[in-house]
């Protein structure tokens, strides 16, 4: 699976809208962008995923760049339980199933009172 | 509605001691992943499973072991456990394809001396 590299942390106010950056310039034409986040003492939970379009869920949206060798995790309104570590990884489509989450270390998200 | 549920929460090994931790689901996932986490660390990949009597090594086997007789569970075994497997271990399951998202336990905290 390709890589990704995402900045080792970040601040945001709380009720301001974060954007998370993360770059994957190796990504194949077949692997699907996945977001995770890991709140404090939790097992990691499933945000959000997409191939190539923009994608919307209750509880983020996902930009993904027009090449694709880029994408933005983005939360609306950050709240004190947005603090977490997220995780961005790529996911070969082709590999289907066998295609297995490797996780990297994330990007540590703090959200200021 | 459990989800994924991983026992014990925490647990104190002696060096040379074996252990069975035990994971449970009840979403129906053929898959099943255990994962550790070392502090600081992203998750690594131990063992997984496609379904009931089969499974395969991830990235870090050595030293443990697992069986999948049932569905719903998964447990992993550690045998003659070390201190280089003080840990936090997390237990997973899916459908699979990638366009499905992985379901976290919410882990064991393993700590040998």
């Amino acid at each position: 699976d390709a890589k990704t590299t995402q900045p080792n942390s970040m601040e945001s106010n709380e009720e301001e809208p974060v954007h998370l950056p993360c770059n994957h310039s190796t990504i194949s034409g077949t692997d699907y962008i996945h977001w995770y986040r890991q709140l404090p003492s939790q097992g990691p939970e499933y945000v959000i995923h997409g191939l190539t379009s923009n994608v919307n869920n209750r509880m983020a949206s996902l930009a993904i760049a027009e090449d694709r060798k880029s994408s933005t995790l983005i939360l609306h309104r950050a709240t004190l339980r947005d603090a977490a570590v997220y995780y961005c990884i790529l996911r070969d489509g082709l590999s289907g199933a066998n295609s297995k989450l490797t996780f990297g270390k994330g990007i540590t998200l703090s959200v200021r009172p | 509605n459990a989800g994924v549920t991983q026992t014990p929460k925490f647990r104190i090994l002696k060096i040379g001691q074996s252990m069975t931790l035990q994971c449970t689901q009840d979403m129906n996932h053929n898959y099943m992943y255990w994962y550790r986490q070392d502090p600081g660390m992203g998750l690594k990949l131990i063992y997984y499973s496609v379904g009931a009597g089969i499974t395969d090594k991830g990235e870090v086997p050595n030293g443990y072991n697992v069986s999948r007789s049932t569905t719903e569970d998964f447990p992993l075994r550690l045998e003659l456990a070390a201190p280089s497997q003080t840990s936090v271990y997390f237990c997973a399951s899916s459908y699979g394809g990638v366009g499905y998202g992985y379901t976290f336990g919410s882990g064991t905290r393993l700590t040998v001396v």
